[in-house]
């Protein structure tokens, strides 16, 4: 069974820098790999999708990267800003594409 | 990107009673559906999968008699909580997956917050 852990479970930084959040997963026969921003009480908005055979996506000031063989990804946010608190979610979708598994989140915390 | 709809967005209830939850495709035909259920400050967890015309397949420990759910049609999705109780108070999200888009792609909803009384 796919079991997704995310590092760290909260995370409170000042305006401006630059930080790096973690996903691991258990078994990397993955289709892909997906990061989810969910504001309190609120749905998930997509941020970025990996494909398997993908290293990276960027959009904007986010970067994630993909290594599969190691079971890792990371999501790397620049000059951070107030607006980008939130919780971060990282999900894999299995080969069948019939099961999105979730991380447990990080919660950020940017302050002004 | 397809947008996912829910309603209610929020619904409070009494213990007992049942709720009904939509969750529509507007902008594309979902052949399968999920719902996910979220407890405060947990994460999202599978409830049942659904494809269009054919019975849910419920995940180990979601009891499929008490949500009940229906997918009739590629657009719309129900999940119907029967005999509602407390402890089924939580978050409910639903996405859909198409045709379109990155193969394999789930499109979420905004959620509805149950609460039952």
């Amino acid at each position: 069974k796919q079991e997704v852990t995310q590092i760290p479970a909260a995370l409170s930084v000042p305006e401006g820098e630059n930080l790096v959040l973690n996903c691991s997963f258990t078994d990397s026969a993955i289709y892909n790999l997906q990061w989810f921003r969910q504001d309190p009480g609120k749905g998930l908005t997509s941020l970025l999708l990996i494909q398997s055979s993908q290293r990276e996506q960027t959009s904007g000031r986010l970067n994630a990267s993909l290594d599969k063989s190691s079971g890792r990804s990371t999501l790397y946010i620049a000059a951070s800003q107030p607006g980008d608190s939130a919780t971060y979610l990282c999900a894999v979708m299995n080969n069948a594409g019939n099961m999105l598994t979730f991380g447990g989140g990080t919660r950020l915390m940017v302050k002004p | 990107g397809a947008v996912v709809s829910q309603h209610p967005s929020w619904v409070i209830c009494k213990s007992g009673t049942s709720v009904k939850i939509e969750c529509r495709s507007l902008d594309f035909q979902a052949t399968t559906m999920f719902w996910y259920r979220q407890f405060p400050k947990q994460s999202l967890m599978l409830m049942a999968t659904s494809n269009e015309g054919s019975k849910a397949t419920y995940e180990q420990g979601v009891e499929k008699d008490k949500f009940l759910i229906n997918h009739a049609s590629l657009t719309l999705s129900t999940l119907t909580v029967t005999s509602a109780h407390p402890e089924d108070s939580s978050f409910y999200i639903c996405s859909g997956q198409g045709t379109g888009g990155f193969k394999y792609e789930q499109y979420f909803g905004p959620g509805t917050r149950l609460t039952v009384t």
